[in-house]
């Protein structure tokens, strides 16, 4: 079973770029998860992307956005960047999109830093 | 505003003790909680998930969850070096929120 993989793994970009991060969903699970992690911080849901169709999003403006593809892999996309968008990105993937057991498996993150 | 605490820490505790970490969280709709393991530099690992009141225990670790307190922790049996992480509380309810960890150091 392959596990969540995302890419790239660093990425260094400068202010009002525009920067696009890729995640391989676990093989069977149709929901995929973003997160944004700043130093010393807990993970901040960014959203959540269900069978190609957002299903969810946490309080990120719209320079924020997303795709998720026909095999489950995904995209975010952060136009505009921001001094402030530095931070380990983390993709998350799950067999379901709703109820109480919601186990998220965790890609290895891009770590983006923006100068 | 939804909001999940979490003693930063660090807590500090010789190699074979109980460590113990604990967790708030506001919402009281909320139905599952987590605990994740994070190594510095990685991303979260799951170690567990409780969404019913009382304890439950897996190897090594239980969680422990207490809805009309609001509160859920979770306790470490026989305390290893490599348990030296920062543990993530995590709390859902149509998302996850989640606190911003408490830093766990193993004394050998």
């Amino acid at each position: 079973e392959t596990g969540v993989t995302q890419s790239p793994t660093h990425l260094i970009k400068t202010r009002g770029q525009q920067v696009t991060l890729r995640c391989s969903s676990q093989s069977g699970h149709n929901t995929v998860s973003w997160y944004q992690q700043a130093l010393g911080q807990g993970p901040q849901f960014i959203f959540q992307y269900y069978r190609e169709e957002e299903n969810g999003r946490g309080n990120f403006p719209p320079r924020f956005s997303g795709l998720q593809f026909p095999n489950y892999s995904s995209e975010l996309n952060v136009n505009a960047l921001e001094l402030d968008d530095s931070a380990l990105y983390l993709c998350a993937s799950s067999p379901e999109t709703s109820g109480i057991y919601n186990e998220q498996f965790f890609g290895p993150g891009t770590r983006l830093t923006v100068l | 505003q939804k909001e999940v605490e979490q003693n930063s820490g660090p807590l500090s505790v010789p190699e074979g003790a109980i460590a113990s970490l604990n967790c708030t969280y506001s919402d009281r709709g909320s139905q599952s909680f987590f605990w994740y393991r994070q190594y510095s530099g990685k991303s979260p690992e799951l170690i567990m998930f409780i969404y019913s009141n009382g304890d439950k225990e897996d190897g090594r670790f239980t969680a422990q969850l207490n809805k009309a307190s609001q509160y859920v922790s979770l306790l470490i049996r026989d305390s290893q070096p490599s348990d030296s992480a920062t543990y993530l509380c995590a709390v859902w309810h149509y998302q996850l929120i989640w606190g911003a960890g408490t830093k766990l150091i193993i004394k050998p």
